[in-house]
């Protein structure tokens, strides 16, 4: 069964750069089922989808965070990465990668999540 | 984006019976492609990830016991749990994958009454 695996620093100063991998286990990152996302989770509130990349390097960026908002994929290693800058107090979140199943209209959905990581803004 | 509106936010409910959990779209998430409702349903329990319960609105997720049932089109969608075990007491989140950026409800908590 593939397994997802988000690894870290679970501090970061204010205004320096969140980076997150994630490694995918038990499967090839490079399938074209499947898209990569990121998914965070603020203290005590809702999901909010980040982004997400295709193994071909295509991605899908939340507009509100697209100007700060960095993903890539690395398929030698069965991995992909989340990068973002100038953080602040409200991006201190759970974050999850997931994994996407891709269907036939385009539109994907998660179908497996990482156990999550907590990022912590510091000032 | 779209905003999906989740209710009751809390719902009481003793075991054994059953909870409809409501969860509303700003606008539809069906698909244009196919006769389809790009909707899903998740699980959460404490310190846990989310876990897929539901997808395309009303199919079951592999492994998922036939006591969840999803039903609804359009904008409007039910979650229904049948004979409550004590496993399912946990946070319910609703989530739109029709229109990007995919967006979540604000959960619903099923509560051991």
């Amino acid at each position: 069964q593939q397994q997802l695996q988000e690894s870290g620093p679970g501090l970061v100063k204010s205004s320096e750069t969140l980076s997150l991998t994630c490694t995918v286990s038990g499967g090839s990152i490079s399938s074209s089922s499947y898209n990569w996302g990121w998914i965070r989770q603020p203290p005590g509130k809702g999901q909010e989808c980040i982004g997400s990349i295709y193994y071909t390097g295509s991605t899908y960026y939340n507009p509100s965070l697209k100007s700060r908002l960095t993903i890539s994929v690395d398929t030698s290693n069965n991995q992909f990465s989340l990068e973002l800058s100038s953080v602040t107090a409200a991006d201190t979140a759970v974050y999850y990668c997931a994994r996407q199943r891709v269907l036939g209209s385009g539109s994907f959905y998660i179908d497996s999540w990482g156990q999550g990581i907590l990022v912590t803004v510091s000032s | 984006e779209i905003v999906m509106t989740q209710s009751p936010s809390t719902l009481s409910v003793s075991p054994g019976e059953s909870a409809t959990l409501s969860c509303r779209a700003s606008q539809s998430v069906n698909s244009k492609l196919v006769w389809d409702s790009n909707l899903a349903w998740y699980q959460q329990k404490p310190g846990q990830a989310p876990r897929l319960l539901i997808y395309g609105a009303s199919t079951r997720a592999t492994g998922i016991p036939t006591r969840f049932s999803g039903s609804g089109s359009g904008t409007e969608f039910t979650l229904t749990i049948s004979s409550l075990q004590s496993e399912d007491f946990a946070v319910y989140y609703c989530h739109q994958y029709n229109n990007w950026p995919y967006t979540f409800g604000q959960g619903t908590k099923l509560e051991i009454k």
